[in-house]
């Protein structure tokens, strides 16, 4: 069964650090294309990171400089290293694997999400 | 990079007919894909590229593309279809995600 597991998140003051992990099961990870998707409390969907199979790793300009993901092959595990953390960081964060095609990109599966509160 | 823009909120009657939308300048070259999430859940994406369904996702949920607007049809939707459903695609530059602002679909 293909599985995705985040831990990691927490509560941190702004300005703090955290590291999120994702273990996955039932495919690997270097393999694939893997992203990090977050969502805000009652807010929708906000893309953070891709890393692709090749290593080459993509932001969104929200978190650009302060984010950093990252994989361990022999662990099969997805890291987000998270920096400088803001109030606005403050979401559930949620791993996937990204399914890629002809003229498309999608998420499937996901994880059930770590939530990561920024406050002091 | 680009905006994917959708309805804040849709209703439908039970077994109607009802088409979620989304649009942006990058569904000119990228499919749209649509995810379904309900409350306290992780979303689970129901519709991929042209119009490609995951393996569990039942047959009346459809996708399709016209210009810069893509759409997500639920033909005949059930109670259990009431959840907020987002669209995403490649940015413009191809190297970034953007997602819709998401559609809350009410079943009446």
């Amino acid at each position: 069964e293909v599985q995705l597991v985040e831990s990691g998140g927490g509560l941190v003051q702004p300005g703090g650090s955290l590291r999120l992990s994702c273990a996955a099961s039932g495919f690997t990870v270097s393999s694939n294309y893997m992203s990090w998707v977050r969502q805000a409390p009652g807010k929708g969907l906000e893309w953070v990171s891709v890393i692709y199979s090749g290593g080459s790793t993509y932001y969104a300009d929200s978190v650009k400089g302060r984010f950093t993901i990252s994989r361990d092959n022999s662990k099969n595990t997805l890291y987000l290293q998270m920096n400088s953390l803001r109030a606005e960081d403050t979401a559930v964060y949620y791993c996937a694997r990204v399914r890629v095609g002809f003229g498309e990109l999608s998420f499937d599966p996901w994880g059930q999400g770590t939530l990561v509160t920024v406050s002091s | 990079s680009s905006e994917l823009t959708q309805d804040p909120a849709v209703s439908v009657a039970l077994g109607q007919t009802v088409r979620i939308t989304c649009q942006g300048d990058s569904l000119r070259s990228y499919y749209a894909s649509w995810y379904q999430q309900k409350p306290g859940q992780a979303p689970v994406l129901v519709i991929y590229g042209k119009n490609n369904r995951p393996s569990g996702i039942p047959d009346r949920f459809s996708g399709s593309s016209s210009g810069n607007t893509a759409s997500l049809t639920i033909t005949g939707a059930q109670a259990e279809d009431e959840a907020d459903y987002y669209c995403n695609s490649r940015d413009s530059s191809g190297n970034l995600v953007v997602f819709g602002g998401g559609t809350k679909l009410t079943v009446l």
